[in-house]
This record gives C-alpha cells, structure tokens and sequence, in this order.
C-alpha cells in the first residue's frame, strides 16, 4: 500500500537546522509532488511548501522562503525537507504527504527545539 | 496563518447530521478544488474527502462535501463516537502558488 514513512523525533538548539526525511514507498515517487505541512501542539496544520521529485522544483510559502529547502533522493525514494535558523516558534509535529489531494500523510515528525 | 475560515466547533448526538462550513475566496475555493481532513487525537491527518465530494473507497458514504462559490461544506449523517476528532478544509490557492488550509473544526459527540 502507498505509504510515507518519516524519520525520528530530533531535539535541536536554538539556531541550528534539522532535515527531516520522507520515504515513499508503494507507488512510483517521481509521478506525485510531495507536500510538507507542520502542526504546533494544540494549532492548526500550517502549509510549507511542495516539491516535484522528477523535476526537483520547489515552492515555499512565504513565511519560511529563505530558510527551507526541500529536496530529494529519487534513487532511494526519499524526500527531505530541512529548516534552518530554528527558534522555539518552530517547535512542532512536521509532516510530509503526496500529492494534490494531499494523501496519505506519514506519521509525523516531531522537532523539539530548546535551549 | 490559516486562510480558510472554519468554525472552531460543532457538536450532535449519535446519529444526528452535523455540518462543517470553510469559507475562503475566490483565488483558493473559488477557483481549485477543496480537500477535507479528518485528524484522530495523536494522529496524522487522514484524507475524507476530495475534489469536492468524492470518498475514497474507504471513507463511509456518512460522510459527503459540497461546494459553492467561494464556501465549501462538510457533513457528517449519522454522527458516531468514532467521528469526534478535528476536520481540517484545503485548497490551492493561485495568488499565494501554495495550499492553504482552514482554521480547524473540532466535532465532539455529545
């Protein structure tokens, strides 16, 4: 079945950066865009940005431009997403999922970011 | 910052209807096709419905969407215990080149 499984929890420290992986399984990765989503506890689910795994083109939402990159490794099926210049605000459960009906989603990465 | 507007709550008693509106304008719902996610506590989002109102295969057909103008519905007939959870509407949005999604729905059964 289509699945997306996503990397462990990270802790990280105000300022650094973490990358996230995604790895798709149960379909032909480069046919759907993979989309990234995060949720802070108890908030709502907030859009990132999408990338094509033919192409490799990217779109950001505005708010993280500068400080997203979103890229893949066609030849093992993974997608990654890395952010950068972390603050506490970017603590939160980050998501990818594929497509434009935005399904499935996996599980969920959680980033804990503190000093 | 969430550019569809949901109302933050909906509540009925087993078997009642309950429905969810997503109000947004005519560069996301009015122009592209509105997504519906139901989130169980702890868990990813799940897809409910797409396009508008088409089920996946495995989504009970209690579950229906429709869309108008700039607003999209979601109801839910024959509310059950298993329902109550968050729902979440998206769209594309072609001013922002990016989804956007609503503020969030949470449904308790009473």
């Amino acid at each position: 079945q289509v699945q997306l499984v996503q990397s462990g929890a990270e802790v990280k420290k105000p300022g650094a950066s973490v990358k996230v992986s995604c790895k798709a399984s149960g379909y032909t990765f480069t046919s759907y865009d993979i989309k990234w989503v995060r949720q802070a506890t108890g908030q709502g689910l907030e859009w990132m940005g999408w990338m094509n795994p033919r192409s490799g083109d990217t779109g950001y939402a505005q708010k993280f431009q500068g400080r997203v990159t979103m890229t893949r490794d066609s030849s093992i099926g993974t997608a990654y997403m890395e952010l950068s210049s972390l603050t506490s605000e970017d603590t939160a459960v980050y998501y990818c999922a594929r497509g434009n009906a935005i399904d499935p989603w996996g599980q969920g990465t959680l980033v804990t970011v503190s000093s | 910052q969430s550019v569809l507007t949901q109302p933050p709550s909906a509540s009925g008693t087993p078997g009642q209807r309950v429905a969810i509106s997503c109000s947004g304008s005519g560069s996301n719902i009015g122009s592209n096709t509105v997504h519906w996610y139901q989130q169980l506590p702890g868990t990813a989002p799940k897809l409910l419905i797409y396009s508008n109102n088409q089920r996946p295969s495995r989504v009970p057909d209690r579950f229906s969407g429709s869309k108008s103008g700039t607003s999209a519905s979601l109801a839910i007939s024959g509310l059950q215990s298993e329902d109550e959870a968050d729902y979440y509407c998206a769209a594309w949005d072609d001013s922002l080149k990016g989804n956007v999604f609503g503020t969030g729905t949470k449904v308790t059964v009473l």
